[in-house]
């Protein structure tokens, strides 16, 4: 199992680009999440899709979008970068989410460095 | 909603020496705390977990310990090894902060040998 795939894992865009960030998990997980790590600033949530077909803001959603394509993959969509969202982006899944469940671990991908000129 | 707040930023310690680092958090609803440890260049990943009904988990060189009345938790590495040297992230969740994980800070830990 190759666990959570991101792509790309470095990218430079111009201030106005946009760009979509893909990101597969093979583990059948049902909730997956987009966080974005600053400096200091520790992880926080951008957005999360608690089961195929559902779509949560977090954190920090501005400037962007997300789409729940299958149960595989989850894609961050950014419009028009800005400088502000310069950062590493993870993606991550876990088996569920919820008060009952035994399954909230999450497992993290590799991380994407996005550099916004 | 959930805040966190993880201590030391940073902590430096010898080989074979112990590291704790300390979380707060402020929602009394939080049930489930995970530990996430993170090498250079890599995504996070989990090393340790704790809910609500337990006080104390311990697996070989690493304990968390939950003080849920003080809203506290702790994260305890014992007999420390270079290869421990990373950055560490505390987070708690609860129904109150829709089960998303609320993460601290982080804590840069660096063993020498």
């Amino acid at each position: 199992n190759a666990g959570v795939t991101q792509t790309p894992k470095f990218q430079v865009l111009k201030t106005g680009q946009s760009m979509t960030l893909q990101c597969a998990q093979d583990m059948n997980h049902n909730s997956m999440y987009w966080y974005r790590q600053d400096p200091g600033m520790g992880l926080r949530l951008i957005y999360y899709s608690a089961s195929e077909g559902t779509t949560d803001k977090g954190e920090v959603p501005n400037g962007y979008n997300v789409s729940r394509l299958n149960k595989r993959e989850f894609s961050l969509r950014l419009e028009s970068a800005a400088p502000s969202q310069t950062s590493v982006y993870f993606c991550a899944s876990s088996r569920d989410r919820g008060r009952s469940s035994s399954y909230n671990e999450q497992f993290f991908g590799p991380g994407t460095r996005l550099t916004v000129l | 909603g959930e805040n966190v707040e993880q201590h030391p930023s940073t902590l430096s310690v010898q080989e074979g020496d112990s590291a704790v680092i300390k979380c707060t958090y402020s929602d009394s609803a939080s049930n489930y705390f995970p530990w996430y440890k993170q090498e250079l260049g890599k995504g996070p990943q989990l090393i340790i977990d704790i809910r609500s009904n337990v006080g104390e988990k311990k697996d070989q060189r690493i304990a968390v310990t939950l003080n849920k009345t003080a809203k506290h938790f702790s994260l305890h590495i014992t007999e420390t090894q270079p290869e421990d040297s990373a950055v560490y992230f505390c987070a708690a969740t609860g129904s109150n902060s829709g089960y998303a994980l609320n993460f601290g800070k982080g804590t840069s830990l660096l063993v020498t040998p």
